[in-house]
């Protein structure tokens, strides 16, 4: 099946600096990628879609300038928390879009927990 | 109202038994797609099984089969013969329409085999 790998798995920064976060489609092209957030215990909560070549579109309530996202290849996909305090501490997982499979399944990658000291 | 309802927080099954997750759904788009995703503690989303909305049969996938009752906006996730390795959080999520962007999920259960 379709690999997404995401760098690093896990990261711990202090409060105030910048984080980015890779999401790879290791063997297939991916022109959306989406990004999540999972608090502990709960559920994904889509945070922004990913658009190769274009901007991001980002979900209510998801501040655009905290979390910056760029698509620049169709393979790859970051998220850059600026300026990350700890309640940005989170589990966050980012899926790619195979759009050559019949139901356009969408591959997750491990995530990335950050810790925000 | 809830795109994805799992009303189950927590289930235990003991080991070799069958187990059935529970979700409901709701949507007015005739085309969807169903999927079942597992959570190990790494954190991982491993993708099981999926049905989309015209499928006439429910899907299988080895031990994983998915219920499907239409008509009652359900999609209870099968697990037969349960191993040890199958503690986990499972998810269940939809897709609306076939080309779809955005996936709605449950608020998940957490499954324990029991030995």
């Amino acid at each position: 099946g379709a690999v997404v790998s995401q760098h690093p798995s896990w990261v711990i920064c202090k409060s105030g600096t910048s984080v980015k976060i890779e999401c790879r489609s290791l063997d297939f092209q991916a022109t959306t990628m989406f990004w999540y957030r999972q608090f502990p215990k709960q559920s994904l909560m889509l945070m922004a879609t990913s658009n190769e070549g274009s901007k991001a579109t980002y979900e209510q309530g998801v501040e655009k300038d905290k979390f910056l996202i760029n698509h620049a290849s169709l393979t790859l996909s970051t998220l850059t928390v600026t300026s990350a305090h700890p309640e940005d501490s989170s589990f966050y997982i980012c899926s790619a879009r195979d759009t050559t499979g019949g139901i356009y399944e969408q591959y997750f990658g491990p995530g990335t927990r950050l810790t925000v000291t | 109202a809830q795109k994805i309802t799992q009303t189950q927080p927590g289930m235990f099954v003991q080991e070799k038994e069958a187990v059935t997750l529970d979700c409901t759904y709701d949507t007015s788009d005739p085309s969807y797609g169903l999927f079942w995703y597992k959570q190990p503690s790494s954190g991982e989303m491993i993708f099981l099984i999926y049905q989309g909305s015209y499928d006439q049969q429910n899907a299988t996938e080895g031990r994983y089969s998915l219920n499907f009752q239409k008509a009652r906006k359900s999609a209870n996730l099968v697990i037969s013969a349960s191993q040890l390795g199958d503690s986990a959080m499972y998810f269940c999520a939809m897709r609306e329409g076939r080309t779809g962007n955005q996936f709605y999920f449950g608020t998940g259960t957490s499954l324990t085999v029991i030995p």
